[in-house]
């Protein structure tokens, strides 16, 4: 049950795309399309942004989108905006655990 | 409108025991996995225990395996996590969250254990 790997800050202008990875295994990215992707502002809940790999919910802005290949997955921002600052975790399920990144703070310059 | 609210947390001494819940309303909770995750202060994300809908299938973190317990009344559309033998390094803010994807998440209840 090792932390999924992610960067630890990525940050980029207002209009900008950034995006930010996520290193998995076989065991879990590798092994499963159930990676999801999550926004927290602080002192806020987690938000999910994106669901099985590429979803997005409801009220989700399109400038959102994920993908994967083998055990990484992958969420980009475009049109980055000042109210994408936020903590972002990338999550996947690992058959009989769920297991979390690393976290990546996203710096809107 | 969907609705997860957390209770129970507080002060608790190491070695001591607290149960959690989450109250669960706007959907139809029996239909739904749930999850307990965790963030210790500053620190990132950190899943807990899952339970199916049923409540027949239950895993654990290997953290808590042994000294937390999931369990789920589906007639009261709540969630529970007793959890034992507390230790420092359990402080955090619990969430419950909805589904096998998390879909949805409360605003979490913080547990401190300390002297």
């Amino acid at each position: 049950q090792s932390a999924l790997t992610q960067p630890a800050s990525v940050s980029g202008s207002p209009g900008q795309s950034i995006t930010i990875s996520c290193t998995g295994t076989s065991s879990d990215v590798g092994s499963y399309n159930l990676v999801s992707w999550y926004q927290q502002h602080p002192g806020k809940a987690p938000k999910l942004m994106i669901y099985e790999v590429s979803k997005r919910p409801s009220g989700v802005s399109n400038r959102f989108s994920g993908s994967k290949s083998g055990n990484t997955a992958s969420l980009t921002i475009s049109g980055l905006q000042a109210e994408d600052e936020a903590d972002y975790y990338c999550c996947s399920y690992a058959g009989s655990s769920t297991v979390f990144g690393t976290g990546t703070k996203v710096t809107v310059l | 409108e969907v609705q997860l609210v957390e209770s129970g947390g507080g002060l608790v001494q190491p070695g001591g025991s607290l149960r959690l819940s989450c109250a669960a309303s706007g959907f139809t909770f029996s239909s739904y996995e749930m999850n307990w995750v965790r963030q210790a202060p500053g620190k990132g994300l950190e899943w807990v225990s899952y339970i199916s809908s049923s409540g027949s299938t239950i895993y654990y973190a290997d953290s808590v395996k042994g000294r937390f317990t999931i369990s789920r009344d589906n007639a009261k559309n709540s969630l529970y996590l007793q959890m034992n033998s507390l230790r420092a390094e359990d402080t955090a803010v619990y969430y419950c969250a909805r589904g096998i994807q998390l879909s949805f998440w409360g605003q979490g209840t913080l547990v401190t254990v300390s002297s």
